[in-house]
């Protein structure tokens, strides 16, 4: 599985749009990139995956470039509850999904 | 509901007493898994199943055995627990290919003097 690069950390304000950068510039033609996130020692949670168009759903949306090399997670209106760590992962087929360090999001009130 | 779950939550042990946390989930899911988190090394995966009778070596299979008899069970099974296997232990599951489908149980939170 290609290999993902995120900022360990980053803050929002509530209300405000968190945008959480992902790179995975060797990323093959069949690896979705799919994001979770684990709010505080929870069990992490998927929020979205998408293959090269963007995507939407009622938690997030999910920009691509058109080179497949970078992703943007975007949650529109950020909440204290979106404190979290989130994870952009890359994965094709029957392989497992492969956790890293991922970005922890703060939203500050 | 569906769900993943794991008991015990929490288990305090000691050194080479054999235990077994177990794992079951209600969605038929093919695939399950478990992973290890601790602090700054994020998740790793210890062992996955893809089916019943049928299960692979993860990042970290070391002092770690699974089984998988029935496809909704999967339990994690330290023959001889050491300290370095003090961790917060996870259990997944979802269909096959379909990793949008993954749900997490709640953890189960390990210590080993």
């Amino acid at each position: 599985d290609a290999k993902t690069t995120q900022p360990p950390s980053m803050d929002c304000a509530e209300g405000r749009a968190a945008n959480l950068p992902c790179n995975h510039s060797t990323i093959s033609g069949n690896e979705y990139v799919y994001w979770y996130r684990q709010i505080h020692s929870q069990g992490p949670q998927y929020i979205i995956h998408g293959l090269k168009n963007n995507e939407t759903n009622e938690m997030a949306s999910l920009i691509i470039t058109e080179d497949r090399k970078s992703s943007t997670l975007i949650l529109p209106h950020a909440t204290l509850r979106d404190t979290a760590v989130y994870y952009c992962i890359v994965s094709s087929g029957n392989t497992p999904l492969v956790f890293g360090k991922g970005t922890r999001l703060s939203v500050i009130a | 509901e569906a769900q993943v779950t794991q008991n015990p939550r929490y288990l305090i042990t000691v050194t080479g007493k054999k235990l077994t946390v177990t794992c079951s989930q209600n969605m038929n899911h093919e695939y399950m898994s478990w992973y290890r988190q601790d602090p700054g090394l994020g998740l790793r995966q210890i062992y996955y199943s893809m089916n019943v009778e049928v299960t692979d070596k993860g990042d970290v299979p070391e002092g770690y055995k699974v089984s998988r008899k029935e496809k909704r069970n999967f339990p994690l099974i330290l023959e001889s627990p050491s300290p370095n296997q003090t961790s917060l232990y996870f259990c997944a599951s979802s269909f096959n290919e379909r990793k949008e489908t993954q749900y997490f149980g709640p953890g189960t939170r390990l210590l080993v003097l």
